[in-house]
């Protein structure tokens, strides 16, 4: 079965504007962690926000918020006042601590375009 | 953040060459991984390894191999390219020896863009 699920295979948003960015997860390990990755055309990967599985409060750094959900295993990715710089594929991971301590688990990515 | 540096950043080479994949960074990391991505594709690890001298296959069935010879470096080698290793090949570091915490974030290299003819 899939660990990460992202559903949205290309997402539209005008400048300025928010966005949320889909991301749901399968695990049985009660301890894991939540990644979102950005990646741009450039090919590398940049590492946005994490959220672990017994904080409290969901994760923020900048205009990246992490809305997490435990109970319906969820993690969406929130951008707020979209700009034309954060046009990339968005990629969703996790990392279970008990069972495979090493692996992240990626999802198939979201491909966001800001409209100007 | 990790600072990681990947040679070189596009390589396109016949089919049955011998190439070397080059990793490195600069922060200590204990932990380095290979990803194998296709383009539009979710990442998948190839290998990883703990630190030096230790190294273990990853998710992904590969054909390559590793070496950690030193904490900083993290070569994988192809031994004879076919087309079907044409992919993107990235190289990430963590900081944490031990697997204590969630978070231990992977820091990625630019990427190595393969293509084999």
């Amino acid at each position: 079965a899939q660990k990460i699920t992202q559903t949205q295979p290309g997402m539209f948003v005008q400048e300025k504007e928010a966005v949320t960015l889909d991301c749901t997860y399968d695990t049985s390990d009660p301890s894991y962690g939540l990644f979102w990755y950005k990646q741009p055309s450039s090919g590398e990967m940049i590492f946005l926000i994490y959220q672990g599985s017994y904080d409290q409060q969901n994760a923020t750094e900048g205009r990246y918020s992490l809305n997490f959900q435990k109970a319906r295993k969820s993690a969406n990715l929130v951008i707020s006042a979209s700009q034309l710089g954060d046009s990339a594929m968005y990629f969703c991971a996790m990392r279970e601590l008990q069972t495979g301590a090493n692996n992240l688990f990626f999802g198939t990515g979201t491909r966001l375009t800001v409209i100007p | 953040e990790a600072d990681i540096y990947q040679t070189p950043r596009y390589l396109v080479i016949g089919t049955g060459k011998k190439i070397t994949l080059e990793c490195s960074q600069t922060m200590g990391h204990d932990k380095m991984y290979w990803y194998q991505q296709d383009p539009g594709m979710e990442l998948h690890l190839i290998h990883y390894s703990y630190g030096v001298n230790s190294t273990e296959k990853g998710d992904l069935s590969s054909e390559s191999t590793v070496s950690r010879i030193r904490t900083e470096h993290f070569p994988l080698t192809l031994e004879s390219a076919r087309p079907s290793h044409t992919s993107q090949y990235l190289c990430a570091s963590s900081e944490q020896q031990q697997a204590t915490s969630g978070q231990d974030t992977q820091y990625f290299g630019p990427g190595t863009r393969l293509t084999v003819l």
